[in-house]
């Protein structure tokens, strides 16, 4: 089945640090992928889509320039939090959607990469 | 604005316990509502509901949408400790990006 990793699992870091979050699809191409945030007994929350080759699409609300967005190759999209503080401490899930997409499960989600800001 | 809310928001029940969680929208433009189950990582994939009036099962899980009424239902016969999650509904719309989003989630703990 279609795999996605992200990397690191865990992050900790100061304040003023910038951090990247990597998403993988693992076995498939991916055109398209999705970040997600999720805050503690929360639901998760759309940040933006990705598309290979071309600038990120963000949601309403989400600061482009705070969370940076590359989509440079059909497996791998970054996020990166820039200047990250403790308020952007989160759960950060990427998805992909693969390009022949099943009539069942169109996204596929990473693990996860817990952030913590000090 | 298109919304979805799920509900209850938490749910305690026993082992051996049927729980409903409910799932309503509104959207535009909408073309299929899915349910995941959250652990403690990413959301696992459970249905993906877009006719309406079809259920759909898995195991002790099952599932169906209403598209007049706009809501849809996942129940949980004989529930186990091992069904203690949160649990996700989301839309996706017609438009190109295919993106989803996702309601407010129901937290279920299931007692032995």
């Amino acid at each position: 089945g279609a795999v996605v990793s992200q990397h690191p699992s865990w992050v900790i870091c100061k304040s003023g640090t910038s951090v990247k979050i990597e998403c993988r699809s693992l076995d498939f191409q991916a055109t398209t992928m999705f970040w997600y945030r999720q805050f503690p007994k929360q639901s998760l929350m759309l940040m933006a889509t990705s598309n290979e080759g071309s600038k990120a699409t963000y949601e309403q609300g989400v600061e482009k320039d705070k969370f940076l967005i590359n989509h440079a190759s059909l497996t791998l999209s970054t996020l990166t939090v820039t200047s990250a503080h403790p308020e952007d401490s989160s759960f950060y899930i990427c998805s992909a959607r693969a390009p022949r997409a099943s009539s069942y499960n169109e996204q596929f989600f990473g693990p996860g990469t817990r952030l913590t800001v000090l | 604005e298109d919304k979805v809310v799920q509900s209850p928001l938490s749910l305690v029940v026993h082992e051996g316990d049927t729980v409903t969680l409910n799932c309503s929208y509104e959207v535009t433009n909408f073309r299929s509502l899915l349910w995941y189950k959250q652990e403690k990582k990413a959301p696992t994939f459970l249905f993906m509901l877009t006719s309406s009036g079809i259920e759909k099962k898995s195991g002790r899980l099952s599932s169906i949408l209403d598209k007049k009424e706009l809501f849809s239902i996942l129940n949980i016969t004989a529930t186990q400790t091992g069904d203690s999650a949160i649990y996700l509904c989301a839309y996706r719309t017609t438009s190109g990006t295919y993106k989803y989003i996702f309601g407010t989630g129901t937290r279920l703990k299931v007692l032995a």
